[in-house]
């Protein structure tokens, strides 16, 4: 069964940094391209970052870019997403999300980030 | 990379068919094949519908269905049931790897 655990999700000041982490299981993530996706309280989905399977290629969207790191570690099933120069509008919950033929054909329960002074 | 645009709201009784347009430009919706259906329940994590337009994935009841026409893409839920009451949300490949999601649909069943 395919697993994807998001963890590292915390209130943190605005300015701040956070590291997001997604342990994945039941596949061989390897393989997989993955991403992150996010929803701020009460609104809709966005897309923040993906991640190619052995890393050879990473995309960010503008609302990030330069300010967010997405990485992966193949040998310990995982994915992360570095969080520097937070801002209000960051609070979301954040979603880790596999890729393959089919996009976004699995996500995790989410992490919550709240951006806050 | 603007958010793709949909109706906040749509509704029908049981048995009856809903239609979900989400509408974008020729830089995603209508410039490739690749648009994706999500449905999330509340406090759930999205669940994918349908993909590359029309497939649906293993397990998703044939009575979702996907079309696209330009720019603007359709999702048609038939034979409407109490458990189709949820938001959807379609996303479009945007070029680069990138994507992005419609503003999201909120589906009744009266």
């Amino acid at each position: 069964e395919v697993q994807l655990v998001e963890s590292g999700g915390a209130l943190v000041q605005p300015g701040g940094s956070l590291r997001l982490s997604c342990a994945a299981s039941g596949f061989t993530f390897s393989s997989y391209s993955m991403n992150w996706v996010r929803q701020a309280p009460g609104e809709g989905l966005e897309w923040v970052s993906y991640i190619r399977d052995s890393s050879i290629t990473i995309y960010y969207a503008d609302s990030v870019k330069g300010r967010f790191t997405i990485s992966r570690d193949d040998a310990k099933n995982s994915l992360y997403l570095q969080m520097n120069s937070l801002r209000v509008e960051d609070t979301a919950v954040y979603y880790c999300v596999r890729e393959s033929s089919q996009p976004f054909d699995y996500w995790g329960q989410g992490t919550l980030v709240t951006v806050s002074s | 990379q603007s958010a793709l645009t949909q109706p906040r709201s749509v509704s029908g009784s049981p048995g009856q068919s809903v239609t979900i347009s989400c509408t974008g430009t020729s830089s995603d919706v209508g410039g490739y094949n690749y648009v994706s259906w999500y449905q999330q329940h509340p406090g759930k994590a999205p669940k994918l519908m349908i993909y590359d337009v029309s497939k649906r994935p293993s397990g998703v009841p044939d009575r979702f269905s996907g079309s696209k026409s330009g720019n603007t893409a359709s999702l048609t839920i038939s034979g409407l049931q109490a458990d189709d009451e949820a938001d959807y949300y379609c996303c479009s490949f945007a070029g680069r790897y990138t994507h992005v999601f419609g503003t999201g649909t909120k589906v009744t069943v009266l």
